[in-house]
């Protein structure tokens, strides 16, 4: 139990499109959903918390106009990245937490290769 | 959630148990000791966890020191797929916050 599909897991685009990555949680409704970012070699950085039915929340640094999240409901959670330019390039990952007693921590889509090129 | 603190890289023979630590001394009474790791080009997997008490999955097990300050990560019999970015997180049970990664151990399972 407890999975989560994120999608595409690549994406290649041309510098000022904008792509929609996908986070679903299969077998569980998620009230909060995380979207992370991590550049080679190093950690994940946290980009924003999607809570179903309301506006996200950014970390600081991450443009929201950018950055578009959109948690319309309890299994579903994307990001739009909007004229995307090469330093977005990046591996994009979600997470949803099951619950808030769940002994299992979160569970983590599979992550999104985006180059932008 | 209190700081953690992981070596940054380990070797381990194929076969041989592999023992990763974690310091984690400004820990609080209710906080919990997680452990996720990351392959490859891949989304982090949960592994353990624990308060106090050793704990033991399928996976591996999770000891944790007397006094809470620190803890080991012993997968018992490494495989080359076990080769992976292991992070040690500290946190509350349950909170509703997100899960803050710090650099992580560099797991390197040798044939």
């Amino acid at each position: 139990g407890a999975v989560v599909s994120q999608h595409p897991s690549r994406v290649i685009c041309k510098s000022g499109t904008s792509v929609k990555i996908e986070c679903r949680s299969l077998d569980f409704q998620a009230t909060t959903m995380f979207w992370y970012r991590q550049f080679p070699k190093q950690s994940l950085m946290l980009m924003a918390t999607s809570n179903e039915g309301s506006k996200a929340t950014y970390e600081q640094g991450v443009e929201k106009d950018k950055f578009l999240i959109n948690h319309a409901s309890l299994t579903l959670s994307t990001l739009t990245v909007t004229s995307a330019h090469p330093e977005d390039s990046s591996f994009y990952i979600c997470s949803a937490q099951r619950g808030t007693t769940s002994d299992y921590g979160y569970t983590f889509g599979s992550g999104t290769r985006l180059t932008v090129v | 959630d209190a700081k953690t603190t992981q070596p940054t890289s380990m070797d381990c023979a194929e076969g041989r148990a592999a023992n990763l630590p974690c310091n984690h001394s400004t820990i609080s009474g209710n906080e919990y000791v997680y452990w996720y790791r990351q392959i490859h080009s891949q989304g982090p997997q949960y592994i353990i966890h624990g308060l106090k008490n050793n704990e033991t999955n399928e996976m591996a097990s999770l000891i944790i020191t007397e006094d809470r300050k620190s803890s080991t990560l012993i997968l018992p019999h490494a495989t080359l797929r076990d080769t992976a970015v292991y992070y040690c997180i500290v946190r509350v049970l349950g909170s509703a916050r997100q899960l803050t990664f710090g650099s992580g151990t560099q797991l390197t399972v040798l044939p």
